[in-house]
């Protein structure tokens, strides 16, 4: 089986601009959920996608929006870039089952603002 | 909301030694712990986890403790080798709950051969 997949791999924008990354879940997968990495803050939870319905969302400010669509395919967006966006994004999914919180990540979007 | 702890920061080792890293965390109603494993350029792998009706888990070379009463989780490798080499979070969440994974900080492995 597949695992997750993220597009593109990287990414170099400007500030001021807007940015969307994909995620593909593993086939089954239903939850998709998006995490930052950077090296000050660690690993921050975003949000989280289920049934094309945002389920629960980070302390993250407006500008980091995200959709799953019905295929369980999930975007995320970033409006209005700064400086401070430049981090690796992970892409987790999940089955979504009773007793089945396990996530699994993709191999991450490395965003780099100018 | 939930915050983990984890140390060491760094941990080197040598080959064929145990490596040990201590998580704890806050929030009682946490009852899910996984562990993950993130190689240079690479996202996290999940390599073990444990949910909170359980008191020990092992694979292999790799075992988790769990303690809820005092509110820590551990994670144990035996007979390391190299390729063990890697940095490892640990994480917390409510199972049925938001889904959502606090993470520790990370320890950086290295295994001297």
């Amino acid at each position: 089986k597949a695992g997750v997949t993220q597009t593109p791999r990287y990414l170099i924008k400007t500030r001021g601009q807007q940015v969307t990354l994909s995620c593909s879940p593993i086939s089954g997968h239903r939850s998709v959920s998006w995490y930052q990495q950077t090296p000050g803050q660690g690993l921050q939870f975003l949000f989280e996608y289920f049934s094309e319905t945002q389920r629960n969302k980070g302390n993250f400010p407006g500008r980091f929006s995200g959709r799953q669509f019905s295929n369980s395919r999930s975007e995320m967006n970033v409006s209005t870039l700064e400086l401070g966006d430049s981090a690796l994004y992970l892409c987790a999914s999940g089955l979504d089952r009773r007793g089945t919180d396990t996530q699994y990540f993709g191999p991450g979007t490395r965003l780099t603002v100018l | 909301g939930e915050n983990v702890e984890q140390h060491p920061s760094t941990l080197s080792v040598q080959e064929g030694d145990s490596a040990v890293i201590k998580c704890t965390y806050s929030d009682s109603a946490s009852n899910y712990f996984p562990w993950y494993k993130q190689e240079l350029g690479k996202g996290p792998q999940l390599i073990i986890d444990i949910r909170s009706n359980v008191g020990e888990k092992k694979d292999q070379r790799i075992a988790v403790t769990l303690n809820k009463t005092a509110k820590h989780f551990s994670l144990h490798i035996t007979e390391t080798q190299p390729e063990d080499s890697a940095v490892y979070f640990c994480a917390a969440s409510h199972q049925g709950g938001d889904y959502k994974l606090s993470f520790g900080a990370g320890t950086t492995v290295t295994v001297r051969a």
